[in-house]
């Protein structure tokens, strides 16, 4: 089965720029996630999604962090504006189930801010 | 999802010497999920114990979840350069939440 796609793999923008990262997941996974992960750290999850509905949006700062996932299948990450610690690798992941599965992983975003 | 604390966070062997990385909870879990992240790419589910003293093996890898459902280990004999990455253990619940992980490195 094709796997969690992810674009653009890399995006180099300036700070107060606006950036959009693009995720479609395993087919028939209803569980989508978006994490950030920073050099050296764990991945911090933003958001989730179960269907088009959040489940889990407590991580994401809401005053520049937006996610969308309007039917249900690919989701949109937005930032506007970037700041620089906004530097990192942006990792989708999906799952077939809400609880007790195994999460895939796309290949992630790579994000500089200068 | 429930984050356990995870030990050593670092670990350099030397190869063909073994590795283990410890994860352990103040309450019981439910399930421990074990992953792997090389360098530079994503991490990659490796296994998932449900039971109560459960062990599973992969080649190499011996995963075990304790007694009381509270610690997990993740133990890797004679290692080899294709070891090296980041090992992440947590809970699937609701949600997926991560840890540091323990960084292994590995020197021929």
């Amino acid at each position: 089965e094709a796997g969690v796609a992810q674009s653009p793999r890399y995006k180099i923008i300036e700070k107060r720029q606006s950036v959009a990262f693009w995720c479609n997941p395993i087919s028939g996974h209803a569980t989508l996630y978006w994490y950030q992960q920073i050099l050296g750290q764990g991945p911090k999850l933003l958001i989730q999604f179960q269907n088009n509905g959040v489940v889990d949006d407590s991580q994401l700062p809401k005053d520049r962090f937006s996610a969308e996932r309007l039917k249900g299948v690919d989701s949109t990450l937005k930032i506007q504006p970037a700041k620089l610690e906004d530097s990192a690798v942006y990792l989708c992941a999906s799952s077939n189930q809400l609880v007790n599965t195994e999460a895939f992983f796309g290949q992630g975003t790579r994000l500089t801010v200068v | 999802g429930q984050q356990v604390m995870q030990i050593p966070q670092y670990q350099h062997v030397q190869e063909g010497e073994d590795f283990t990385t410890y994860c352990n909870s103040s309450t019981t879990l439910s399930n421990i999920q074990w992953y792997k992240q090389r360098p530079g790419g994503h991490p990659v589910f490796l296994i998932q114990l449900v039971k109560s003293g459960e062990v599973k093996k992969q080649k190499r890898l011996t995963f075990q979840f304790g007694e009381a459902k509270k610690n997990s280990s993740l133990h890797i004999t004679a290692t080899q350069t294709t070891d090296v990455g980041t090992y992440f253990c947590n809970q699937a619940g609701t949600a997926l939440i991560f840890g540091k992980g323990t960084t292994l490195s590995v020197s021929s």
